[in-house]
């Protein structure tokens, strides 16, 4: 069955200390891996795609990378504004896309 | 590029009353349109993938009586949720491929708030 799992289910940074989030996936005939921010009461916003190994994005404080198992999001020197939920999803075969159940990031000043 | 709108952006009904949810794309064509239903703390589950001038499919589980689906044009799919119930209350966010674009890349709407009283 596929499944993406996301770690941590929340994460608390203090303004300037890096970090990581995870995405793990298990999808056969993987169709991209993408990655959204979600704000409370809103919809995702599309951040990244990736589509191969070794594959990596950047935007501002924000970098994806992927494995064939796994896709890390890296957030440097983060700020409050950074703060939301991170979601992870896999392209499946079908066209479809496969949540995780997120990352609840909060950076404090 | 490439923006969702969805109306209302909440709606509160009484239990047994019928709600729809508009879902367009404003700057784009979408063939597929796909409609997600989010729960306090979960991630976003799909109900049903909407292909324009065809029938939906719908994921297990969900009752397709119950959730109607209409993709009417490129640019506009509706949800209506028949005869409402407070288990019914949730986030429902729709999202839509763009025709020209990705097979796999999927653009959301803001989402509805439904309560069911």
């Amino acid at each position: 069955e596929d499944q993406v799992t996301q770690s941590p289910e929340a994460l608390r940074l203090q303004e300037g200390e890096s970090s990581s989030l995870n995405c793990s996936y298990t999808v056969s005939g993987l169709r991209g891996l993408f990655w959204y921010r979600q704000d409370p009461g809103k919809g995702p916003e599309f951040l990244f795609t990736l589509y191969s190994a070794g594959e990596e994005k950047e935007k501002e404080r924000l970098k994806a990378t992927l494995t064939k198992k796994e896709s890390f999001l890296h957030i440097t020197a983060p700020k409050p504004e950074d703060s939301a939920t991170y979601l992870c999803a896999a392209g499946g075969s079908q066209g479809n896309l496969i949540f995780g159940k997120g990352t609840k990031l909060s950076v404090k000043p | 590029g490439a923006v969702v709108s969805q109306h209302p952006s909440w709606v509160i009904c009484k239990s047994g009353t019928s709600v729809k949810i508009e879902c367009r794309s404003l700057d784009f064509q979408a063939t597929t349109m796909f409609w997600y239903r989010q729960f306090p703390k979960q991630s976003l589950m799909l109900m049903a993938t909407s292909n324009e001038g065809s029938k939906a499919t719908y994921e297990q589980g969900v009752e397709k009586d119950k959730f109607l689906i209409n993709h009417a044009s490129l640019t506009l799919s509706t949800l209506t949720v028949t005869s409402a119930h407070p288990e019914d209350s949730s986030f429902y966010i729709c999202s839509a491929r763009d025709l020209q674009g990705s097979q796999y890349e999927q653009f959301f709407g803001p989402g509805t708030r439904l309560t069911v009283l």
